[in-house]
């Protein structure tokens, strides 16, 4: 089936330590997306990339960082910098001529 | 700056109840508005509108879009417990060329419904 997969569901890091948010689509997908979801907000774009090697700052991109090497992936790290980077991290994709949004199941990062 | 405001933030509700969830939108370049509800994870699709006064409904649920005003309207009749959730409301737009719109999400409305 196609879909979205983030990896990890859960995750825990130090302060101070980079991690990186993996997601994968199998949609063939151009745009892909990474919000930032908190308590009693709405999602919020961090990055979002239309094509390969290529990437814009969305809203709250301070303190993260994106690649997109292949179409198919779209990690994000989040940096040492980001001041609360605790919160609930979703990837989305867009299927343009269709004009469907598919959203990963998310990564939720607890920085202790 | 695009902005979307969505009301009420939260809402209590009895089962049978018809429920109305507002989201009002200022935002440069629209190109649609969508609904979307959240129970634990990722949210789940449920409507896109892009032409004011037009109805999509699916089951219980209901949406029209009013362009000239710059709101929409999720309309939910005969509530059940499995409504529960945070909808969300989302508008694209934004364009800033070669394809590339943005999604501005609003901060959800919590809606439990009670047995």
């Amino acid at each position: 089936d196609g879909g979205i997969t983030q990896s990890p569901k859960y995750l825990f890091r130090k302060e101070g330590q980079n991690v990186t948010l993996s997601c994968e689509q199998n949609l063939n997908h151009d745009a892909m997306y990474w919000y930032r979801q908190d308590p009693g907000q709405g999602l919020r774009l961090i990055y979002y990339s239309q094509i390969v090697n290529d990437f814009q700052k969305g809203d709250i991109a301070e303190g993260y960082s994106v690649s997109r090497e292949k179409k198919e992936s779209f990690p994000l790290t989040v940096t040492s910098a980001q001041k609360n980077p605790t919160a609930f991290y979703l990837c989305a994709s867009i299927d343009r001529a269709n004009y469907g949004y598919t959203f990963g199941s998310g990564t939720r990062l607890t920085v202790v | 700056e695009d902005k979307v405001v969505q009301s009420p933030l939260s809402l209590v509700v009895h089962e049978g109840d018809t429920v109305t969830l507002n989201c009002s939108y200022e935002v440069t370049n629209f190109r649609s508005l969508l609904w979307y509800k959240q129970e634990k994870k990722a949210p789940t699709f449920l409507f896109m509108l892009t032409s004011s006064g037009i109805e999509k409904k699916s089951g219980r649920l209901s949406s029209i879009l009013d362009k000239k005003e710059l709101f929409s309207i999720l309309n939910i009749t005969a509530t059940q417990t499995g409504d529960s959730a945070v909808y969300l409301c989302a508008v694209e737009g934004g364009y800033s060329g070669a394809g590339s719109y943005q999604l501005t999400f609003g901060k959800g409305t919590k809606l439990s419904v009670i047995p």
